[in-house]
């Protein structure tokens, strides 16, 4: 079955640490990985995705992910983080569902919080 | 432009009121979608029209009930909602909403309903 784990519910930083948020993803075929972000009572602003070819991918915000298929996994990164990136953050899969339409599965979600 | 509207933002009903939400998008895309997301967990699908067309139905209660009058707008109708069904919902849209194509979804800002 399609599944996102996102292994860390909550990650606490410094402002300017380096960041690392986890996804593993469960899927048959060549995935289709999207990173999410949600501000508090917001809706959900994509950072980036993979689609194909180079497994690393540069998203907005100073935001990049790297795709390891041999890992299945889609780790969210960020050199130095700002306290505006204080935030939910969705990865997410696009799967194929009856009738050949895509649907996203997301994970469960890791809260960021950043200490000034 | 890459903007999905939703009104309202926030939504009160009883439980036996009809109410209605709405989404708007002009990115000439042909396939809207929505999604239930509780407190602290991902977006749940549950609608997908493709082309105008119902594609996907998550099993929803027909308790809600949705629209779409053309290819920019889509509704939610609500009727006898119980109070479980508060919740964020929110509404995506993307270009065709085919699998395989590792096609975007934009999302709106979304509605907070509360249901007494």
């Amino acid at each position: 079955a399609q599944s996102v784990t996102q292994p860390d519910i909550h990650i606490t930083v410094s402002e300017g640490a380096s960041l690392e948020l986890r996804c593993n993803y469960s899927y048959g075929a060549t995935p289709y990985l999207f990173w999410y972000v949600q501000s508090p009572g917001q809706g959900l602003q994509l950072l980036l995705k993979y689609f194909s070819g180079d497994t690393l991918v540069q998203g907005i915000k100073g935001f990049e992910a790297e795709f390891k298929r041999s890992q299945s996994s889609f780790n969210l990164r960020k050199p130095s983080v700002h306290w505006s990136d204080a935030a939910e953050y969705f990865c997410a899969v696009g799967a194929r569902v009856s009738g050949g339409y895509n649907k996203l599965i997301f994970g469960a979600g890791t809260r960021l919080a950043v200490h000034p | 432009d890459t903007e999905v509207t939703q009104t309202p933002k926030h939504l009160v009903m009883g439980m036996t009121n009809k109410k209605s939400l709405k989404c708007e998008q002009h990115m000439g895309h042909r396939a809207m979608y929505w999604y239930k997301q509780k407190a602290k967990k991902p977006p749940e699908l549950m609608f997908v029209y493709s082309y105008e067309k119902l594609s996907i139905n998550e099993s929803v209660p027909s308790r809600f009930s949705p629209e779409c009058p053309n290819s920019s707008l889509l509704n939610l109708h609500l009727h006898a909602l119980q109070p479980e069904d508060s919740a964020l919902y929110l509404c995506a849209s993307s270009q065709v909403g085919l699998a395989g194509s590792g096609e975007t979804q934009y999302f709106g800002p979304g509605t907070r309903l509360l249901v007494l």
